[in-house]
């Protein structure tokens, strides 16, 4: 079965400090696919990342950096100069390829990250 | 802009009442999806649809049902409420070729 583990609860920065939010997965597909998504208050989740298990290249969009390492199961995500407006919940999920998955993600439980100015 | 709409973003209930979540998506997704959070559990994966009519148990279906006779609409059904369905209930919906969820803004339930 698959398995989702953000270990990190609760983090809490000052502005302008880099963050870096653990994701480790378990699955025993070869071929899947991992997600990060943002919560902010508003409730409403926001997609931020996909990343297909055949790609470990990292990836940079302005702030935003994630590492993918397969040799380690895990997928981290890094905010660099943090901001007051990162202030969220952020989730990591897992999606198999499967025939039968539809889709469906599953999740981890969120960390809760908490930007002080 | 893609859309998935919740009808009711807070709602409180009676134990034992029926309760009906609504989700509509715009975007001509085959799959929907109703997830609950609870805090320190994430989301979790109550029922999925990935056509209409059609309708697959996630990992926490007990308690729950669901229905998808149009393709832009899946309900979520508590027949009898309970106070430890207490939580915020979210629906997605994606594309079956990248499987990348939209979430609506999420329907926050209070059994009491």
């Amino acid at each position: 079965a698959q398995k989702v583990t953000q270990a990190q609860t609760e983090i809490s920065v000052v502005e302008k400090e880099d963050v870096t939010l653990d994701c480790v997965y378990e699955t025993r597909d070869t071929t899947y696919y991992l997600f990060w998504y943002k919560q902010p208050p508003s409730g409403e989740l926001v997609f931020l990342i996909r990343r297909n298990s055949f790609d470990e290249q990292n990836e940079i969009s302005g702030r935003y950096s994630w590492n993918f390492q397969k040799s380690t199961s895990s997928f981290n995500f890094t905010i660099t100069a943090s901001q007051v407006v990162d202030s969220a919940v952020y989730f990591c999920a897992l999606r198999e390829a499967g025939g039968t998955s539809y889709g469906k993600l599953t999740f981890g439980q969120g960390t809760i990250l908490t930007v002080h100015p | 802009d893609v859309k998935v709409t919740q009808s009711s973003r807070y709602l409180v209930k009676r134990t034992g009442e029926k309760v009906f979540l609504e989700c509509v998506q715009d975007m001509d997704h085959e799959n929907m999806f109703w997830y609950r959070q609870d805090p320190g559990l994430g989301l979790r994966l109550i029922y999925f649809s990935y056509d209409v009519k059609m309708k697959e148990k996630g990992d926490i279906p007990e308690g729950y049902s669901v229905s998808r006779e149009k393709k832009e609409r899946f309900s979520l059904i508590l027949e009898s409420a309970s106070t430890n369905q207490t939580s915020m209930y979210l629906c997605a919906s994606s594309p079956t070729s990248t499987g990348e969820l939209f979430f609506g803004e999420g329907s926050r339930l209070t059994v009491l």
